[in-house]
Order: structure tokens, then sequence, then C-alpha cells
């Protein structure tokens, strides 16, 4: 079993959808939860950070952690078609080494 | 304040060279940390450096091998080039607080590709 599990889509939504992106994770002790938004041929770029469950919100983007299920989420609001890009969960404890899902291909369609 | 950067952006090796990757973290962040992306296995961690010194290793074969400069600025290396290598290369940097890993921030790659 991966560490962190996170479907790799490819997702496909109309423009203005309301879209969901999640993951699962399997150690408790991780502690802080990361979204990348990666396009096509370019590095992986922060998104969005959060410590400890709850909601976090940035204009379009919601980041979301259910620690008792270990469940986190990425909501985003209105989606443009500038959204189309892969986005990764990460995770890690505090110490060395993050560990990312696998990332999942999101489409907007104009 | 730049971003991570990572030199060259692009490579063309053939089988059995060797190459070797450059990354300049952003000023002020001491862990560089390296990753191979490919379609079909997504980020794998290859290893991690802080203070000049390699702190933890992901499970790749002894020809990926890195070291950190004093100044912070990291070097991998890939001997005896397999076409499975052929992949997307990308360099993180963090801070260092109370000697553990801060959010990690991606240089933009440096495209290998193998013939």
């Amino acid at each position: 079993q991966k560490e962190v599990e996170q479907d790799p889509g490819p997702l496909s939504v109309p423009e203005g959808a309301i879209v969901s992106l999640n993951c699962t994770y399997s150690n408790s002790a991780f502690q802080y939860f990361m979204w990348y938004r990666q396009y096509s041929r370019k590095g992986p770029e922060l998104l969005m950070y959060t410590y400890s469950s709850g909601n976090k919100e940035d204009g379009r983007f919601t980041a979301q952690v259910d620690k008792s299920s270990k469940y986190i989420s990425l909501f985003i609001r209105d989606s443009q078609p500038s959204d189309s890009a892969t986005y990764l969960c990460a995770t890690y404890t505090g110490g060395f080494k993050t560990i990312f899902g696998a990332g999942t291909r999101l489409f907007v369609k104009a | 304040k730049a971003g991570v950067t990572q030199t060259p952006r692009y490579l063309i090796k053939t089988r059995g060279q060797q190459v070797t990757l450059s990354c300049s973290p952003i000023s002020g962040h001491r862990s560089v940390s390296w990753y191979q992306q490919t379609p079909g296995q997504g980020l794998q961690f290859l290893f991690e450096y802080f203070s000049e010194t390699q702190r933890n290793k992901g499970n790749f074969p002894g020809r990926f091998s890195g070291r950190q400069f004093s100044n912070s600025r990291s070097e991998m290396n890939v001997s005896t080039l397999e076409l499975g290598d052929s992949a997307l290369y990308l360099c993180a940097s963090s801070l260092v607080t109370g000697g553990q890993t801060d959010t990690q921030y991606f240089g933009p790659g440096t495209r290998l590709t193998v013939l």
C-alpha cells in the first residue's frame, strides 16, 4: 500500500464547475499537508499548505484535512481553463522526506 | 527573491554516458531534494542534502549520486545511463527549522532524454 493514494484521473469538467480533488494517506504521524499544481513541462508549484485538521481558503481554492479519516481534499470554485494542470497532494511528518501522491490530471473545458 | 534554478533545462544523452545536473536553491534554503518524475511512476524521491550531507535516500541504484556544496548548491550525477533514466529531474529546496525540513519549492526541472 502506498503511503499516499491519489486517483490519477483524468478529471474533465466544464468551466465554472466546482472541482474536488482528493487523497488518502496511511500514516497518522503525517502532520503537514500540501497541494502542488504542475503545468505541462514545468516544475510543481506550491498551491496550498496546511497543518492539522480543518479548512484553509485562498481565493478560489480551499484545502481540507480530515485527520480522523486520513483524507485530504482540494476544492476549486469557479474553475477556469487556466486551472487545467496536474494537482499533486503531498505530506510529511516534519522530518526529511516529503511523500507525494501520483497526481490528478485536471482538464477544464471552456 | 529568485526561485530554484536548474541547469541545463534539456539534455540528450546516449546509453552508457554519464550526466551531471545542477540545482541552485532559493537564497537561505539549506535543504535540497532531488526527484525523478516519469509518466508511469510519478514523483520518485532520489535523495536529500542538508549542510553538505545526504540525510535521506530513496530506492534508486548506486548509479544515481549527488552532492551539496557549502553554498547549498547541489549537483546530481547519473552514470552509465539507461533508456529508463529518461525523465524530468526536479530539484526542490526548503528551509530547515530545528533540524526539520519545511515546505519544498521546486525548480523547473531538467528533462533528460536517453537514446
